[in-house]
């Protein structure tokens, strides 16, 4: 069966620094592959999709980059956190030409 | 005018109640349309899917009205494990990509 991992779950990082988030999933091959955020008592905003190795979309503009280095890891990073990047981050895949999506557990970034 | 529209609630009902939700989507081109279902600081989780002709699994039902654009969930006999927010999901235009509504947050009371 397939699996979706999802790390750090949790992290508290000052404005400026820098972020990695990864993102990997188990059991599939060539999965589209998202990174989400959800900002408190908001909806899912889509920030990248990825549908194969080195392939990324980006639908908002910001100080945030994804990467897809292998088929089924992908990893969101920022070179300077702004205080506006707190949030819950959540990667989601889902098979090429299918809809549903399945979430990660998600990464909860608070930006002091 | 959003791509995915619903009332963010919340929705406060006593155990046992129906209660039911609707939410409207822009897009006439839409093709697919879920429910997905979201615990408080958890990820979503598929609740079901909606066909044209509309669906039941157990206590809820989901149906769908292409011509006003919107779909609906109706909870029937409701459980206190059913308090959380629940998330409308519609296919974008472009391709398969997936727009989620804000949310509709339910609180079922003892």
């Amino acid at each position: 069966s397939q699996t979706i991992h999802q790390w750090p779950a949790t992290l508290v990082q000052p404005v400026g620094s820098p972020l990695s988030l990864e993102c990997t999933v188990e059991g599939t091959s060539n999965p589209n592959l998202y990174w989400y955020r959800q900002a408190a008592g908001r909806g899912l905003q889509l920030l990248f999709y990825s549908v194969g190795i080195g392939q990324i979309s980006s639908e908002v503009p910001q100080n945030l980059s994804a990467s897809r280095p292998q088929d089924r890891q992908f990893i969101l990073s920022s070179k300077k956190l702004l205080l506006s990047d707190s949030g819950f981050y959540l990667c989601a895949w889902n098979a090429a030409g299918a809809n549903v999506l399945t979430f990660g557990a998600g990464s909860r970034l608070t930006v002091l | 005018r959003k791509e995915v529209e619903q009332d963010p609630g919340p929705f406060n009902v006593p155990e046992g109640a129906t209660v039911a939700f609707n939410c409207t989507y822009s897009n006439s081109a839409s093709q697919s349309f879920f429910w997905y279902r979201q615990d408080c600081r958890k990820e979503p989780k598929l609740l079901m899917s909606v066909y044209s002709s509309g669906n039941e699994d157990g206590r809820f039902t989901a149906q769908l009205n292409r011509a006003s654009q919107y779909i609906s969930l109706l909870i029937r006999d409701s459980k206190l494990s059913d308090s959380a927010t629940y998330l409308c999901v519609v296919n974008s235009n472009a391709g398969n990509m997936l727009t989620f509504g804000g949310g509709t947050r339910l609180m079922v009371k003892p």
